[in-house]
């Protein structure tokens, strides 16, 4: 089945590491996005990513990094320079570089810093 | 900057009621826009996806209205049931391929 996969579903860091969440899809979308949800909040896009090799970053990457080598793949790591890491984090991909695109969203990845 | 509202935040109906759930954005420079549903702990799923020439969109029990020039769009689930209960947002994408999420609404369908 096409679709996006995030993992782990659940993972705990202690403060001081990185940690990176994995993002594939084989829906051979080209565009490809990390959002932040917090309780409360509606969703704050982190980074994204329109082609392979490319990527921008989103109203909140402070913290963040990511890579887009292969079209499947948009890793993003969570590093000790983020503040406040504890959140669900939600990939998403668009048949892109269209604007007309539908954004369809893996089932995420909930991050816990003890 | 594009900023998106849902009001209500939260919303409980009895079954059987029909659902109306509104979204406002407030640049109408708009390629598209997008509704969602979201079970607790869980990913978004795509409802609806309304292109910025469209007025509307059906799918099954689900309507989807769009009005560009007053900034609203409006979500409608006929014959609600207890399983409609779920967090409803919408998105809207502009410029440089980027969507804009509101709040959401926070739906409770009591049988």
């Amino acid at each position: 089945d096409g679709g996006i996969t995030q993992s782990p579903k659940y993972l705990f860091r202690k403060e001081g590491q990185n940690v990176t969440l994995s993002c594939e899809q084989n829906l051979n979308h080209d565009a490809m996005y990390w959002y932040r949800q917090d309780p409360g909040q509606g969703l704050r896009l982190i980074y994204y990513s329109q082609i392979v090799n490319d990527f921008q970053k989103g109203d909140i990457a402070e913290g963040y990094s990511v890579s887009r080598e292969k079209k499947e793949s948009f890793p993003l790591t969570v590093t000790s320079a983020q503040k406040n890491p504890t959140a669900f984090y939600l990939c998403a991909s668009s048949s892109g570089p269209s604007n007309t695109g539908e954004l369809f969203f893996g089932e995420g990845s909930r991050l816990t810093v003890l | 900057k594009q900023e998106v509202t849902q009001i209500p935040a939260a919303l409980s109906v009895p079954e059987g009621e029909n659902l109306v759930l509104n979204c406002s954005f407030t640049d109408s420079a708009i390629y598209n826009l997008q509704w969602f549903r979201q079970d607790p702990g869980k990913g978004l799923t795509s409802l609806l996806l309304i292109q910025s020439s469209q007025r509307e969109q059906t799918s099954g029990r689900l309507n989807a209205s769009l009005d560009k020039s007053s900034g609203r769009s409006t979500l409608y689930i006929a014959a609600s049931q207890p399983g409609d209960s779920a967090t409803y947002l919408c998105a809207v994408k502009a410029a440089g391929n980027k969507l804009t999420f509101g709040g959401g609404t926070r739906v409770l369908v009591k049988p």
